[in-house]
Parts: C-alpha cells; structure tokens; sequence
C-alpha cells in the first residue's frame, strides 16, 4: 500500500460547480496534511494545510480531515477555468528521530469546463 | 529574494553519463528535499536531508547519491545516467523539524537521458 494515495482523475467539473478531491494516507502517525496545486510545467504551491480533525475554509477552498479514517478531501466551490491543474496531496510522516518525511501522493488532474 | 533555486533547467544526457543537479536556498530552511516527477506518478522522494550534515533516503533513490554541502546547498548527483532517470526532478526546502508548515519548490530541472 502506498503512503499516500489519490484519485489520479482526470476529474472534469463544469464552470461554477463544486470540484471534490480526495486523499487517503497510511501512517495513523500522520498530523499535518497539505495540498499542492501544480499547473502544467510549473512548480507546486501550496494552497491549504490542515492539522485538526474538521473542515478548514480559505475562500473557495475547503480542506476536510478525518484522522480515524485516514481522509482527507479539498472542495473547490465555483470553479473556475484558473482552477484547472493538477492538485496533490501530501503528508508529513512523522519519524521516530523526530525529523519529517513529507511524502506527496500521485496527484488528481481537474479540468474546468466553461 | 530567490528562494529554492535549482540548476541547471534543462539538460540531455546520454546514457551512461554522470553530472549533478545543485540546489540552493537562502530561507535559512533546515530540511531539503529531493523529488523527481514523471507523469501520473505525483512526486516522489528520492533522499531528503532533515538537517546540515544528514541524509536519508526516500522512496526511490536507487541510481542516485546526494551531499548536504553546507546549510544552503543540497545536490543530486546521478553517476550513470539511465534512461528510466528522465523525468523532472525538483528541489524543495522546509523550515525545519517540527511542525511542518510549507514546502517551498525550485522551479525544477526537465533531464532527458538518451
């Protein structure tokens, strides 16, 4: 089982909908989720990052997290053409000499159709 | 403010040929990373190096070695190239151990090996 994992999609939303990405990770150790999002060619940048169980809301963006379950999900509400990219998620696996690994899962291609 | 830069590009390399990819950051960053990316497979870890003086091997580091030169400076070197090593390769460095907070990106090297 990989660490982390996503739907690799590609995911297609129409203009205005709501986008929904998921993320499952392996180490119940795991406290801090983030996720990526990657245009074509580009580098990543951060867009959310989420250490609590609940919902955490950056403008459009809403991160979800549930540790019992090994979740985590990115909603996207009226997405826009700019929003189509890759997203990832990654995890901080925490290590027993107290240094991190972050680790990225494969990533979920989104295209917003106008 | 430069960030994560990474050097060179672009490069081709036939196979059986060596060279080394530089990072540098001057966030004062303790941990860096190095990922490589191939389509649909997300970014993967190859070596990280959580502190000056360290590295650790990630999820595929096989035909590659890495040096932490100095605080600023994380290189990747490949001895003989592949061609299985194309791929676009990306540096990344994170504030430190302890709460993980955002990875900050090179704008990555695209290695062709022929």
């Amino acid at each position: 089982q990989k660490e982390v994992e996503q739907n690799s999609g590609p995911l297609s939303v129409p203009e205005g909908a709501i986008a929904s990405l998921n993320c499952t990770y392996s180490d119940r150790g795991s406290q801090s989720f983030f996720w990526y999002r990657q245009y074509s060619g580009k580098s990543p940048e951060l867009i959310m990052s989420i250490y609590s169980n609940g919902d955490k809301e950056d403008g459009r963006f809403t991160a979800q997290l549930n540790k019992a379950s090994q979740y985590v999900s990115l909603l996207i509400r009226d997405s826009q053409p700019s929003d189509s990219a890759t997203y990832l998620c990654a995890v901080n696996i925490e290590l027993k000499t107290s240094y991190d690994k972050v680790i990225f899962g494969p990533g979920t291609s989104l295209s917003v159709i106008p | 403010n430069a960030g994560v830069t990474q050097t060179p590009k672009f490069q081709v390399l036939k196979t059986g040929q060596s060279m080394t990819l530089q990072c540098a950051q001057d966030m004062n960053h303790n941990s860096m990373y190095w990922y490589r990316q191939d389509p649909g497979m997300g970014l993967r870890l190859i070596y990280y190096s959580a502190s000056e003086g360290t590295t650790d091997k990630g999820e595929v580091p096989n035909g590659y070695n890495v040096s932490r030169l100095n605080k600023r400076e994380f290189s990747l070197r490949l001895e003989s190239a592949a061609p299985s090593q194309t791929s676009v390769y990306f540096c990344a460095s994170i504030p430190g151990q302890g709460p993980y907070t955002e990875a900050f990106f090179g704008q990555g090297t695209r290695l062709t090996v022929v």
